[in-house]
C-alpha cells in the first residue's frame, strides 16, 4: 500500500464548477501536509499547506482529518487555469521526507 | 533569479555511459533533495542531505551517487546508465531540516534523461 494514495483521475469539469479531490495517508506519525500544483512539464509548486483547523485561500479550501488520515481540496468557481495535477503531500518527519502522492489531474474546460 | 536551478534541462545518452546532473539553490536553505518521476508521473524521493550530510537514501541503486560540496549544491551522478532511468528529475530544497513543521520544498525546474 502506498503511503499517500489518491485518486489519478482526471476530473473533467466545466468552468464554474466546484471540485473536490480526497487522499489518504497511511502513517499515522505524519505531522504536515501539504497541497503541490503541477502543471504538465513543469516542476511542483506548493498551492497550500493544509492545518488541522482547515484553511481556505480564496477558491481554495484544505481540510485535514487526523483521526481518517485523511486530506481534501475543494476548488471552488473552477477556471480554464486550474487545470493541472494536484499532488497530496504528507511530511514524514520521523524519517524526514516529503511524501508525494500520485497526483490528481484537473481538465476544467470551457 | 532562479531559487533551485539544475543543470542540463535535457539530456539523452545511450546505455552504460556516466552523466551528472547539477543542482544549485540560493535560498540559504540546509536541506536538498533528488526526487525521480517515472512515466507515470509518481514523484519518489532518492535522496535527502542536511547541511551536507547524508539523511535519506532511498534504497537508489548505487549506480546513483549524490555529492553535496557545500550545502548549496547537489549534485547527482549516474554510472552505467540503463533503459530504466529515463525520467524526470528534480532537485528541491527546504529550509532547516523536515523537523519544523510547515516546511515548503521549492523545485528546480526537472532535467528530462532519456537513455537510449
Amino acid at each position: 500500500r502506498k503511503e499517500v494514495e489518491q485518486d489519478p483521475g482526471p476530473f473533467n469539469v466545466p468552468e464554474g464548477a466546484t471540485v473536490a479531490f480526497n487522499c489518504t495517508y497511511s502513517n499515522s506519525a505524519s505531522q504536515s501536509f501539504f497541497w503541490y500544483r503541477q502543471d504538465c512539464r513543469k516542476e511542483p509548486k506548493l498551492l497550500m499547506s493544509v492545518y488541522s483547523s482547515g484553511n481556505e485561500d480564496g477558491r481554495f479550501t484544505a481540510q485535514l482529518n487526523r483521526a481518517s488520515q485523511y486530506i481534501s481540496l475543494l476548488i471552488r468557481d473552477s477556471k480554464l487555469s486550474d487545470s493541472a495535477t494536484y499532488l497530496c503531500v504528507v511530511l514524514n518527519t520521523g524519517f524526514q521526507k516529503l511524501v508525494f502522492g500520485t497526483g490528481t489531474r484537473l481538465l476544467v474546460s470551457p | 533569479d532562479t531559487a533551485v536551478s539544475q543543470t542540463p534541462k535535457y539530456l539523452v545518452t545511450q546505455m552504460g555511459n556516466d552523466k551528472s546532473i547539477k543542482c544549485e539553490q540560493n535560498l540559504g536553505h540546509d536541506t536538498m533533495y533528488w526526487y525521480k518521476q517515472d512515466s507515470k508521473k509518481f514523484l519518489k524521493i532518492m535522496f535527502s542531505y542536511n547541511n551536507k550530510e547524508l539523511i535519506i537514501n532511498e534504497t537508489v541503486p548505487n549506480r546513483f551517487s549524490p555529492k553535496s560540496p557545500d550545502k548549496a549544491h547537489l549534485n547527482l551522478h549516474i554510472n552505467s546508465l540503463e533503459l530504466g532511468d529515463s525520467a524526470v528529475y528534480f532537485c528541491a530544497s527546504s529550509q532547516d531540516t523536515l523537523g519544523r513543521v510547515s516546511t515548503e520544498a521549492f523545485f528546480g525546474q526537472g532535467t528530462r534523461l532519456t537513455v537510449v
